[in-house]
């Protein structure tokens, strides 16, 4: 089974601070990605990436950077962490492009005070 | 990104069906997915559809796409209590997931 990790269930963070979320997947996929879900606005895309060291950004990447460096890792960076980038964030991997499916971690939920 | 559209919330009672609506804008949709998330986890891929097909079965699930209005539902029979949780639809292209885009999510709660 093809498993995608996020390295924290929870997190809460102050503002101001620089927050770091890590995804690692297994399966030597190519794409991944970076989603925020919150109520009523489903899943909005921040940042994807396609290769090592290739990124693109997605629907709603202010605020935000990211960083892969190996093929099975992919990190959000927060620079400077504000109240309204509380949300639950939530990681995907799939195949190169043609694949039906994309498998997600089990989300961090980040709280920001 | 595109648009899809889906209610937010709908009950039912155990043993009754379910469908799930979902309405989307991108006419050069190539697949269009169902995922569901139980509480506390991510998205799982439940079923999925290509856009040149109408419907689609398995198991308790059916799905029915009408191109010309596009208009997508999940139908699940005998619903019981797990499958309480929300459901996403999602359209993406041939190019793959990378242009996945989601709708706002279906929370079901099935009452026993």
């Amino acid at each position: 089974d093809v498993k995608v990790t996020q390295s924290s269930r929870y997190l809460v963070k102050r503002t101001g601070e620089k927050v770091f979320l890590e995804c690692v997947q297994d399966m030597d996929h190519e794409n991944m990605f970076w989603y925020r879900q919150d109520p009523g606005l489903g899943l909005r895309l921040i940042y994807f990436s396609y290769d090592v060291k290739m990124k693109e950004k997605g629907d709603i990447p202010e605020g935000y950077s990211v960083s892969r460096e190996k093929k099975e890792r992919f990190s959000l960076i927060l620079e400077s962490a504000s109240t309204n980038q509380t949300s639950m964030y939530l990681c995907a991997s799939s195949l190169s492009p043609g694949s039906t499916e994309a498998f997600f971690g089990q989300g961090t939920r980040l709280t920001v005070v | 990104g595109e648009d899809v559209e889906q209610s937010l919330f709908l009950s039912v009672r155990e043993g009754d069906s379910s469908v799930i609506n979902c309405t989307y804008t991108d006419s050069s949709s190539t697949y269009l997915y169902w995922y569901k998330q139980e509480p506390g986890a991510g998205l799982q891929l439940l079923t999925y559809i290509f856009s040149n097909m109408d419907m689609k079965q398995d198991q308790r699930l059916t799905v029915l796409l009408n191109k010309k209005d596009k208009h997508l539902s999940l139908r699940i029979a005998d619903t019981q209590t797990g499958d309480s949780a929300i459901y996403f639809c999602a359209e993406g292209e041939e190019t793959g997931a990378n242009n996945l885009f989601f709708g706002t999510g279906t929370r079901l709660t099935v009452i026993p």
